[in-house]
């Protein structure tokens, strides 16, 4: 059964670094999301994503954030100058039509 | 924007016993409502949906119900397992536009032997 991928499992930085968080949808999905995660509280929406453009974003998601679909199979997130309140897991999410959405397994971001 | 209010926090049942958990929803035009299993360390995994047209969704130990009157639903797990110890999230969005899911707060189920 097809999974959605993230790499890296695990990315440690530091404050004011840039990070990218990598993700490869379901072949067949269209819309994709980026949701987070801080230890021991909800999911929360980031940001989605639809014909090569930035459907929805949340207030999350301010000037430091921004996502790519370099290629038809990678989807990412990059932070430009991470803070360490950035510090949480990331799940990247697809979905074919809209209803069900699959996470990935996620990449959790420690800043120090 | 939506808001979604999940009860109870964490739920302890007996082995064989059933949970409940409620979660009220705010906007009216939501009509997807998802639940999600998230076990320690992994991603959420999605265990059933209900859409705004129906009222009742099961499968096997598993049920859904949907008040949209009084934006309620709720997860039913029968005959529980020590394998359902996870926490479950619920999960509202309006549909046709593939928009972002809002998750409730999470409920911790503890099923004990």
């Amino acid at each position: 059964e097809p999974e959605v991928t993230q790499t890296p499992s695990h990315q440690v930085t530091q404050m004011g670094q840039e990070v990218i968080l990598r993700c490869v949808p379901i072949s067949n999905h269209l819309y994709f999301y980026w949701y987070r995660q801080i230890l021991g509280q909800k999911v929360e929406f980031l940001v989605s994503f639809y014909n090569n453009e930035i459907s929805e974003k949340s207030e999350i998601f301010d000037d430091q954030f921004s996502v790519e679909r370099p290629d038809g199979s990678n989807f990412t997130l990059k932070i430009r100058s991470t803070k360490l309140e950035d510090s949480a897991m990331y799940f990247c999410a697809s979905t074919q039509q809209g209803y069900e959405q699959y996470f990935g397994p996620g990449t959790r971001l420690t800043v120090t | 924007g939506e808001n979604v209010e999940q009860h109870p926090s964490t739920l302890s049942v007996q082995e064989g016993d059933s949970a409940v958990i409620k979660c009220t929803y705010s906007d009216s035009a939501s009509n997807y409502f998802p639940w999600y299993k998230q076990e320690l360390g992994k991603r959420p995994q999605l265990i059933i949906d209900i859409r705004s047209n129906v009222g009742e969704k099961k499968d096997q130990r598993i049920a859904v119900t949907l008040n949209k009157t009084a934006k309620h639903f709720s997860l039913h797990i029968t005959e529980t397992q020590p394998e359902d110890s996870a926490v479950y999230f619920c999960a509202a969005n309006l549909t046709g536009t593939a928009s972002k899911l809002t998750f409730g707060t999470g409920t911790r189920l503890q099923v004990t032997l």
